[in-house]
């Protein structure tokens, strides 16, 4: 029954890895999110696809990658992870850009890179 | 820019208490939202505003949407527990690709 669905909840890695996490939403929304909180709870949009198309990148580093193989799931990749990648990465969903109904948020990816 | 500037940044209450916090802006928006996020789950939607002067309630939640278009306000009633969190401000970006931007959050703590 969750709305928006996050993998894994939690992420520990050595730095200079490469990893992913998935998210896939039930709700039948077009536009799907990516956003990073950081340690002091600020919430800033990475990306974000609507039907499978990049409509927003807000210049974020290269070696972040998403990808949308179709409109109910974005998932995240990043390669050589540094120290400041560590925060909780939160995967969001909305109908019609979120305009009016606001967004559906998953519950988060705790990353940390030591 | 479209940044949103929260205040309190952070709360200490009593149980019972009414809570006020706001939320500012130097551009105009014409959505307000208003999230709150608890310890280790994502933001959760509160109240939606889209017509400035608005005022709309969720239980003892109230918020407004500022007759200026660059502010908005919530109040909780009677505050209990379980009103702990963090609560965010938003309001979808006016130009370009369409995003929502988030003020930096009141951290509600309640003493019981």
């Amino acid at each position: 029954d969750t709305a928006v669905s996050q993998t894994p909840k939690y992420l520990v890695t050595q730095m200079g890895n490469d990893k992913s996490i998935k998210c896939e939403q039930n709700l039948g929304h077009d536009t799907m999110y990516w956003y990073k909180q950081d340690s002091k709870k600020f919430l800033k949009i990475m990306f974000s696809y609507n039907n499978k198309e990049l409509i927003i990148n807000e210049t974020v580093p290269n070696r972040f990658s998403p990808k949308s193989p179709d409109k109910a799931h974005l998932n995240l990749h990043i390669n050589s992870l540094e120290l400041g990648d560590s925060a909780v990465y939160f995967c969001a969903s909305s109908h019609d850009g979120g305009r009016n109904y606001g967004y559906t948020f998953g519950s988060g990816t705790r990353l940390t890179v030591v | 820019g479209q940044q949103l500037n929260q205040s309190p940044q952070s709360m200490f209450i009593q149980e019972g208490e009414d809570v006020s916090m706001n939320c500012t802006s130097s551009s105009i928006f014409n959505t307000w939202l208003w999230y709150k996020q608890e310890p280790g789950e994502g933001p959760v939607l509160l109240i939606a505003l889209y017509k400035a002067g608005e005022l709309t309630s969720n239980g003892r939640l109230t918020a407004q949407f500022g007759i200026t278009r660059k502010d908005s306000f919530l109040n909780i009633s009677a505050s209990i527990p379980s009103d702990v969190g963090i609560y965010f401000c938003a309001g979808p970006r006016i130009q370009g690709a369409q995003k929502l931007v988030f003020g930096q959050g009141t951290r509600l703590t309640i003493n019981p």
